[in-house]
């Protein structure tokens, strides 16, 4: 089965610094690949996207990239905010498998 | 859009007793997912329903969990006998399809304590 893992565990930046999250899959057929945030006790949510037919996708401080041959993606935040303060989890699927696969999360502290 | 619904949000229970938990995923969704979430092992898909129907269980850690599906609107997840290993939050969330691209959504959570 799929398995992704997600580095760093924790990261820790001033506000106005970039944060940048890795995430690896094992699955070659995993073709979408979500980032969810979850705030403390809540639940996750979707932030932004990308599908294996794009190689890089952005909405306004927040950029995924994607490298299908060395089976890599990435969250990108620029002009980190306090409120981006949470656990980021990034994870992986493939089309008609309905199994999402997450990676372990990385807490992100934004300190003001 | 009352977005996915879950049931109770917070239980706290004796161990040996039975919990169900419930779920009702948004409108028109075929997909239906039954996950868990603790500190150690993080987010772990248990279950996960399409048009009614179990199609992957695998993640199901003991015969002592059970879900069912009864219609479109409707889902539980079932543990009897609880454990204090058994706390954890379970999320439950619901798609379009199966489709890759599919959204998932969660629901806010049932925040279990077994005692």
């Amino acid at each position: 089965g799929e398995n992704v893992e997600q580095h760093p565990s924790t990261l820790s930046v001033q506000e106005g610094d970039s944060a940048v999250i890795k995430c690896t899959y094992s699955d070659s057929a995993s073709n979408y690949f979500p980032w969810y945030k979850q705030e403390l006790g809540k639940r996750p949510q979707l932030i932004i996207d990308i599908r294996s037919n794009v190689g890089e996708k952005k909405d306004q401080r927040i950029a995924v990239t994607l490298n299908k041959t060395a089976k890599h993606f990435s969250l990108h935040i620029t002009e980190t905010q306090p409120e981006d303060s949470a656990v980021y989890f990034c994870a992986a699927r493939r089309t008609s498998y309905g199994k999402l696969t997450f990676g372990q999360g990385t807490i992100l502290t934004v300190h003001p | 859009d009352a977005g996915v619904i879950q049931s109770p949000r917070h239980e706290v229970t004796e161990m040996g007793q039975e919990v169900t938990l419930r779920c009702k995923p948004i409108s028109g969704h075929n997909s239906l997912f039954w996950y868990r979430q603790t500190m150690m092992r993080g987010l772990e898909l248990l279950i996960y329903f399409n048009n009614n129907v179990p199609i992957d269980d695998s993640g199901m850690p003991e015969d002592r969990f059970s879900a069912k599906m009864p219609n479109a609107s409707f889902s539980t997840l079932k543990i009897q006998p609880s454990e204090p290993r058994d706390s954890a939050v379970y999320f439950c969330a619901s798609s379009l399809g199966l489709n890759s691209g599919n959204t998932i959504y969660f629901g806010e959570g049932s925040w279990l304590t077994v005692v």
